[in-house]
């Protein structure tokens, strides 16, 4: 079955600086897909990518997807306090299977102000 | 609309024992999938029930198990608990027009002693 590698594990940034997290597979992906989750809380959807080489862009918030579809990254841009959390990449395998969700191991993000 | 809803949401039970966890999927949502998360194992996908049938299963024991009804909600259960049950089982509900995107519940966290 599927298997996303996500890395780092933990990530501590100052407020300001940018953080990125990183998502690889070993086959490729019908798609990647990108969840937050708040401590507390629960996964909440930011996006997903389904195309080769896809870009996509949500305010400070920037979501890459290889040219293989193997890998895919999110790159946050002067980190805020409020970007505090767990961020999971995820992926289906498409068709029928688009609720068995493959989660990656998740990044812990700390903020310091 | 009202998002996804879990009850309950936290439980303690002891070993040998069965539970049962309920959840309720967005109105108009007719996919269901379960996810066990733990810190050890990070989320785990369990099944996805869609129109009462279970589409998608993961490897988990036959000791888990769940069902949905005609209205969409969604039941798990688990029998003959061990410690290493306990988690957070988090439900997450989809509709046939964004497949993809999942939206979770607040989850229920189980303490098995």
């Amino acid at each position: 079955g599927q298997q996303v590698m996500q890395i780092p594990q933990y990530q501590h940034v100052q407020e300001g600086e940018d953080f990125t997290t990183y998502c690889n597979s070993s086959t490729t992906l019908s798609n990647i897909q990108w969840y937050k989750q708040r401590p507390g809380g629960h996964p909440v959807f930011l996006i997903q990518l389904v195309k080769s080489g896809e870009v996509k862009k949500q305010k400070r918030l920037t979501f890459q997807f290889g040219e293989a579809k193997k890998n895919s990254s999110l790159h946050i841009t002067a980190t805020q306090t409020t970007d505090v959390g767990t961020y999971f990449c995820a992926s289906n395998a498409g068709g029928t299977s688009y609720g068995k969700l493959t989660f990656g191991q998740g990044t812990i993000l700390t903020v310091h102000p | 609309k009202a998002g996804v809803t879990q009850t309950p949401r936290y439980l303690i039970k002891t070993r040998g024992q069965q539970v049962t966890l309920s959840c309720s999927p967005i109105s108009g949502h007719r996919s269901v999938s379960w996810y066990q998360q733990t810190p050890g194992q990070g989320l785990q996908f369990l099944f996805e029930y869609f129109s009462e049938t279970q589409r998608n299963k993961g490897n988990f024991p036959g000791r888990f198990s769940g069902r949905q009804f005609s209205n969409s909600r969604s039941e798990m259960n688990v029998s003959t608990l061990e410690l290493g049950d306990s988690a957070l089982y988090l439900c997450a509900s989809s509709w046939p027009r964004t497949a993809d995107t999942q939206y979770f519940g607040p989850g229920t966290r189980l303490t098995v002693l």
